[in-house]
């Protein structure tokens, strides 16, 4: 059974930083693509990030660029977000969710960790 | 980039059927045949129900099923059931390895 669990969400004052983790299982983890997909309390979906299988190609929406950074272990089965210079605007619960290619994003979604951002 | 257009609510009774609607341009849902939509209930992670426009995932019910015609995708709910109340978010390849969602429309079955 394909599990993701993210972790490392919480509480961080606007400028501050933070770690997500997503941690794999159930499926071959250093074959597929990773995301990172945020929803603000109440609102739509937003796609974060994207890393491929060796992480040789990465992505990031605009308004995160330059300050989250996404990386994976496959030896470890892992996916990170490491979010800096943190803005109220960044408060949603984000999600590590899998994808087997541009015909079949997001086939997979973690539960989800909130962060807030707040002074 | 902004959003797709999808309408920010629909309602149905216990057995019709109800079409959601998913607008974006010439340059994303009208460019390209992938547009895969997704079912959300409160406080649960998104579910993947649609893929390339009108395929469904091994396990998703047949009563889901989606269309394009030009800039235009939908989701079509049959014989709708008290579990379908939920968000559903519509998402499209734009290029570049990217996708953009809609923002979302709440189905409520009366």
């Amino acid at each position: 059974e394909v599990q993701l669990v993210e972790s490392g969400g919480g509480l961080v004052r606007p400028g501050g930083s933070l770690r997500l983790s997503c941690a794999a299982s159930g499926f071959t983890f250093s074959s597929f693509t990773l995301n990172w997909v945020r929803q603000a309390p109440g609102k739509g979906l937003e796609w974060v990030s994207s890393i491929s299988s060796s992480s040789s190609y990465i992505y990031y929406a605009d308004s995160v660029k330059g300050r989250f950074t996404i990386s994976r272990n496959n030896a470890k089965n892992s996916l990170s977000l490491q979010m800096n210079s943190l803005r109220a605007e960044d408060t949603a619960v984000y999600y590590c969710a899998r994808d087997r290619g541009i015909s079949s994003p997001f086939d997979f979604w973690g539960q989800g960790t909130l962060v807030t951002v707040s002074s | 980039q902004s959003a797709l257009t999808q309408p920010a609510s629909v309602s149905g009774s216990p057995g019709q059927s109800i079409t959601i609607s998913c607008t974006g341009t010439s340059s994303d849902v009208g460019r390209y045949n992938l547009v895969s939509w997704y079912q959300q209930h409160p406080g649960k992670a998104p579910k993947f129900i649609i893929f390339e426009v009108t395929k469904r995932p091994s396990g998703v019910s047949d009563r889901f099923s989606g269309s394009k015609s030009g800039n235009t995708a939908s989701l079509t709910i049959s014989g709708l059931q008290a579990d379908d109340e939920a968000d559903y978010y519509c998402c499209s390849y734009v290029g570049g390895s990217i996708s953009l969602f809609g923002g979302g429309t709440k189905l409520t079955v009366l």
